[in-house]
């Protein structure tokens, strides 16, 4: 069974930094494009990472650009979103889910990172 | 960036209607479209993919047409289960984008 569970969401201050974690198992980890996906409170889904399966491509969404940063570890089976310059905006529950020719095949049950002072 | 719209926004239905949601996308995306479900508090689903492709396990009920700009996502006769918020998501080009829901109600 195909199992992705998202660890690190917390509060933090305007400006600050988290590091979230999402860790693999039920399949071969290292042949899927995997991605972070975030709701807003109340809001609909927004697409925030793209990375291939040996890191080599890479998106981010507009609006996180140039302060996240996507990252993996096939031998840990593991997915990171590093995020930075954090704003109040960016408060949402953060999925993890796997890619299946361009579809979110896969969820976990998402962490919650909140921005506020 | 292309926009995908999405109507109705809501729709309130009852137990054995047939109910079918629209999305658009503002340029054309082939096949590549998914729909997804999401009941509250819970990660979304995958329905279905490439349009018309339904995922493994997702009842027949459920089905996708279109391609190019204009795709439908039906349910043939709703059951209570799939009283939810409803996704179109377009996987033609980064960024991939969602449209903004649509939330099937209970009349």
């Amino acid at each position: 069974e195909v199992q992705l569970v998202e660890s690190g969401g917390d509060l933090v201050k305007p400006g600050g930094s988290l590091r979230l974690s999402c860790a693999a198992s039920g399949f071969t980890f290292s042949t899927y494009n995997m991605n972070w996906v975030r709701q807003a409170p109340g809001k609909g889904l927004e697409w925030v990472s793209s990375i291939s399966t040996n890191s080599s491509y890479i998106y981010y969404a507009d609006s996180v650009k140039g302060r996240f940063t996507i990252s993996r570890d096939n031998a840990k089976n593991s997915l990171y979103l590093q995020m930075n310059s954090l704003r109040a905006e960016d408060t949402a529950v953060y999925y993890c889910a796997r890619s299946a020719d361009d579809n979110f095949d896969s969820w976990g049950q998402g962490t919650l990172v909140t921005v506020s002072s | 960036d292309i926009q995908m719209t999405q109507s109705p926004s809501s729709v309130s239905a009852s137990v054995g209607d047939r109910v079918t949601i629209t999305c658009r996308a503002s340029q054309g995306i082939s096949s590549w479209l998914a729909w997804y479900q999401q009941k509250p508090g819970k990660a979304p689903k995958l329905l279905i993919y490439a349009a018309s492709s339904l995922q493994n396990g997702v009842p027949s009920r459920f089905s996708g047409r279109g391609s190019g700009t204009d795709f439908t996502l039906t349910i043939s006769s709703l059951q209570p289960e799939d009283f939810a918020t409803y996704y179109c998501q377009q996987a033609n080009s980064f960024p991939y984008t969602f449209g903004r829901g649509t939330k099937l109600e209970i009349k």
